[in-house]
């Protein structure tokens, strides 16, 4: 079973610049998950997905941060624009139920902003 | 809202059995607990879930006491290749909303 995939895996912009992080979650997963991780700390959830409804968003910056799942399978996250503290990595999680029980996460994305 | 609280790191040897707690107050009455692994550059890995007294899979033990204050995850016979960040994470079940809230992780440190 292939896992979940994100691209690209490394992004280095400038502030006031624009980015994007896709994601494939596992085939029929339902719920999928968007978190930052800034280094050494524990991932933060940004927008939670089921199916192509945000179930919840509560810790978006929207005023900068915008998420989409189009027909409830790929994702993207969208940073415009993007500030210094936004370096971080970004992870994508899939999970089969809406229930966060075991979550499969991809790789993430490191972003680097300068 | 719940908040978890780890040790920042621990320190082991080969063979033995480790023990990571985390404290998780104001825990919601159906909150699960679940405990993650994540290597350098990875994302975090499924490990254990549990919601009262013990859970056992194949890699490990979650005990959890009668208030659900804390939760500890139990790593038996650790090796070099468990040298790992653990997380907890607490799932809060609001109706149709989950916050999911994890700890800021353990770093866990096997030595030969």
């Amino acid at each position: 079973e292939a896992g979940v995939a994100q691209s690209p895996r490394y992004k280095i912009i400038e502030k006031r610049q624009s980015v994007a992080f896709w994601c494939n979650p596992i085939s029929g997963h339902a719920t999928l998950y968007w978190y930052q991780q800034i280094l050494g700390q524990g991932p933060k959830l940004l927008i939670q997905f089921q199916n192509n409804g945000v179930v919840d968003d509560s810790q978006l910056p929207k005023d900068r941060f915008s998420a989409e799942r189009l027909k409830g399978v790929d994702s993207t996250l969208k940073i415009q624009p993007a500030k210094l503290e936004d370096s971080a990595v970004y992870l994508c999680a899939s999970s089969g139920r809406v229930a966060a029980n075991e979550q499969f996460f991809g790789p993430g994305t490191r972003l680097t902003v300068l | 809202l719940a908040k978890t609280t780890q040790p920042i790191s621990m320190d082991s040897y080969e063979g033995q059995e480790v023990n990571i707690t985390c404290s998780h107050n104001n825990i919601a009455t159906n909150d699960y607990i679940t405990w993650y692994q994540q290597f350098p550059s990875q994302g975090p890995r499924f490990i254990i879930q549990g919601y009262k007294t013990k859970v056992t899979n194949e890699v490990a033990s979650l005990f959890i006491p009668a208030d659900r204050k804390s939760s500890t995850l139990s790593l038996p016979r650790v090796s070099l290749s468990d040298t790992a960040v653990y997380y907890c994470l607490v799932v809060l079940y609001g109706g149709a909303t989950n916050k999911l809230i994890f700890g800021t992780g353990t770093l866990l440190a096997v030595q030969p």
